[in-house]
């Protein structure tokens, strides 16, 4: 069974500052990992998706690698602002027979950037 | 347009209520998803649809009853529900089953209270 855990879960930083969420997963077969934003009682909206072939994803300052083997994904947000504060997740995509993508999340990491 | 609508926003029912959330998309998805999210908890799973056809089931009690009447809605039938059911329900829809570069788009949620 996937499992997927995210490091840190609450995060709090100064405005400006880089910094690197992480994500780590237990079965290597999987299709891509996706990561999310979620703010306060609110859907999720889609940040990056990278496929398994895929080393890296560059949005805005969002940059989102993946090492497959080692089951694991950073997300780097340059130059933090306080409209960044939100719940991050990662999510990755696995194989089954059916239809559709299997999504397993990870238990998020609450961001908060202070001015 | 990469927009999923789910409506009602906030719904609050009875445990002998019968209700029905929906959810619309209009991107030319052919897998659609349930998933329900606690509190501070990341989304589970429930459903999955592909070509209008049921994939998955995670073992949801059959109080919870969907539906995909076209290739554009989701429904979710709720019958004698609990107060443990109370959470935010998710739709998510994306374009492809089991591809690498399918992305999930997630609605804005239905925050459900059952009293």
């Amino acid at each position: 069974k996937q499992e997927v855990t995210q490091i840190p879960a609450a995060l709090s930083v100064p405005e400006g500052e880089n910094l690197v969420l992480n994500c780590s997963f237990t079965d290597s077969a999987i299709y891509n990992l996706q990561w999310f934003r979620q703010d306060p009682g609110k859907g999720l909206t889609s940040l990056l998706l990278i496929q398994s072939s895929q080393r890296e994803q560059t949005s805005g300052r969002l940059n989102a690698s993946l090492d497959k083997s080692s089951g694991r994904s950073t997300l780097y947000i340059a130059a933090s602002q306080p409209g960044d504060s939100a719940t991050y997740l990662c999510a990755v995509s696995g194989f089954f027979t059916g239809g559709g993508n299997k999504l397993t999340f990870g238990t998020g990491t609450q961001l908060k950037v202070e001015l | 347009d990469t927009e999923v609508t789910q409506t009602p926003k906030h719904l609050v029912m009875g445990m002998t209520n019968k209700k029905s959330l929906k959810c619309e998309q209009h991107m030319g998805h052919r897998a659609m998803y349930w998933y329900k999210q606690k509190a501070k908890k990341p989304p589970e799973l429930m459903f999955v649809y592909s070509y209008e056809k049921l994939s998955i089931n995670e073992s949801v009690p059959s109080r919870f009853s969907p539906e995909c009447p076209n290739s554009s809605l989701l429904n979710l039938h709720l019958h004698a529900l609990q107060p443990e059911d109370s959470a935010l329900y998710l739709c998510a829809s994306s374009q492809k089953q089991g591809s690498l570069n399918t992305e999930a788009f997630f609605g804005q949620g239905t925050r459900l209270t059952v009293v």
